[in-house]
């Protein structure tokens, strides 16, 4: 089954404590991107990868990294978060070539509470 | 900045009334244009989608969206809604010169009273 896999699906910390979020699809989509949903704010995008080593910065990168080693992992990682980081995240990936017709898939998403 | 608004953060709605969701870009140029559904606790899925044609395209569950250039708008329709379409709604936008990049809209939570 076709499907992009976030984990962990709920996670609580505190501020200052490093955290990586794991993403990963099996569909060998090229473009894979990370987004944050807040409240009336609809879905931003944090960071996007257009194949493995090429990440690029969203609209919201601050506080963020990311990395692509292999195709099919995308992981975000919080080097040091703090509470305005509480949020609601997802992972996304789709193919390249086609432009923006090739339909999107996105994970189950990941509730982050920073205290 | 190309924006993507939707004017309607909540709506509440009795089962059988009609719905329709705003959707408005600022891009001039072509784009393409998505409509996603998320059920509370589950992900976005894919409700509908244009990339150029017939501008009333129809989508999964009973949904349509309607495509004005002139107004630059892409709103969501369905002529009679079930409790089951309590979620959240959003609109997408891509330009298309604008490879991957798509800019969602703020979201319109929908509730459907039975």
């Amino acid at each position: 089954e076709a499907q992009v896999t976030q984990n962990p699906r709920y996670l609580i910390t505190v501020t200052g404590k490093k955290l990586t979020v794991t993403c990963s699809q099996n569909m060998n989509h090229e473009y894979m991107s990370w987004y944050r949903q807040d409240p009336g704010l609809g879905l931003r995008q944090i960071y996007y990868s257009m194949n493995v080593e090429v990440t690029d910065k969203g609209d919201v990168p601050e506080g963020y990294k990311v990395s692509r080693k292999e195709k099919r992992n995308f992981p975000l990682i919080l080097e040091s978060p703090s509470p305005n980081q509480t949020s609601l995240y997802f992972c996304a990936s789709r193919k390249t070539g086609g432009g923006g017709k090739n339909i999107q898939y996105f994970g189950a998403g990941t509730r982050l509470s920073v205290l | 900045a190309q924006s993507v608004s939707q004017h309607n953060h909540h709506v509440i709605l009795s089962e059988a009334a009609s719905l329709e969701l705003g959707c408005n870009y600022s891009y001039g140029g072509t784009v393409n244009l998505f409509w996603y559904v998320q059920y509370p606790g589950q992900h976005l899925q894919l409700l509908l989608k244009y990339f150029s044609g017939d501008p009333l395209v129809k989508g999964i569950k009973g949904f349509e969206a309607e495509f004005i250039k002139s107004k630059f708008s892409f709103n969501l329709r369905k002529p009679s809604v079930q409790w089951s379409d309590t979620a959240e709604y959003f609109c997408a936008v891509n330009p298309d010169n604008a490879g991957n990049m798509l800019t969602f809209g703020g979201g319109t939570r929908l509730m459907v009273k039975p």
